[in-house]
């Protein structure tokens, strides 16, 4: 079975620039999850999807958005990038909402020059 | 809002020795759960091990366990026997229990475990 699958791997922008993040949960999984990873504040959660729905929104601003598909590949954006924004993403998928077992993927790692 | 604290950035064990990893927690609801993550170089998240708070039993996956005080807000990990794939970074994650509530993961800061050999 595969794992959750974030694309792309790396990624390098400019300020001001968009980018789109994809990714793909366990196959049969409906919930996905967002979390931004830096040095200095550590992991935070971004928002949660399940079934095309937004659940959950962090307290992140405006410029950070997202949705989920209907086969609940999900894909998050930001739009005029910071250099604040530079950061690793990581995606995580569970079966259905309530369920303890979150997987990870291995992340996105976006850096804004 | 719920928080998770990590009093301990790095920590170094020898191989085949025990090590403990601290976390203190802080919130108000009754029902909830905790987990222990490790993040390897490889950047991958992967769960080690969960507490639901219901439980008075510690949890226990063969060489980790915890050490899960609900009046102290205590959720401590255990690692028996440390062996070098033991060694990344360690995070303590809390997440609320509440009927149809948020998948959201508060994470620690944490804990970075070295393994010498």
């Amino acid at each position: 079975k595969a794992g959750v699958t974030q694309t792309p791997r790396y990624l390098i922008k400019t300020r001001g620039q968009q980018v789109t993040l994809s990714c793909s949960p366990i196959s049969g999984h409906r919930s996905v999850s967002w979390y931004q990873q830096t040095p200095g504040q550590g992991l935070q959660f971004l928002f949660e999807y399940f079934s095309e729905t937004q659940r959950n929104k962090g307290n992140f601003p405006g410029r950070f958005s997202g949705r989920q598909f209907s086969n609940s590949r999900s894909e998050m954006n930001v739009s005029t990038l910071e250099l604040g924004d530079s950061a690793l993403y990581l995606c995580a998928s569970s079966s259905w909402v309530g369920n303890t077992e979150a997987f990870f993927g291995q992340g996105t790692r976006l850096t804004v020059v | 809002a719920q928080t998770v604290t990590q009093s301990q950035p790095e920590m170094s064990v020898q191989e085949a020795e025990t090590v403990t990893l601290s976390c203190t927690y802080d919130t108000s609801e009754s029902d909830y759960y905790l987990f222990w993550y490790k993040q390897p170089p490889s950047r991958q998240m992967i769960l080690v091990i969960r507490q639901e708070a219901y439980k008075q039993q510690n949890a226990t996956e063969n060489r980790f366990s915890v050490n899960f005080q609900k009046a102290a807000k205590s959720f401590s990990l255990k690692i028996s026997d440390s062996q070098l794939g033991d060694a990344a970074m360690y995070f303590c994650a809390y997440r609320s229990g509440r009927q149809g509530g948020s998948e959201k993961l508060v994470f620690g800061k944490g804990t970075k475990l070295t393994v010498n050999p």
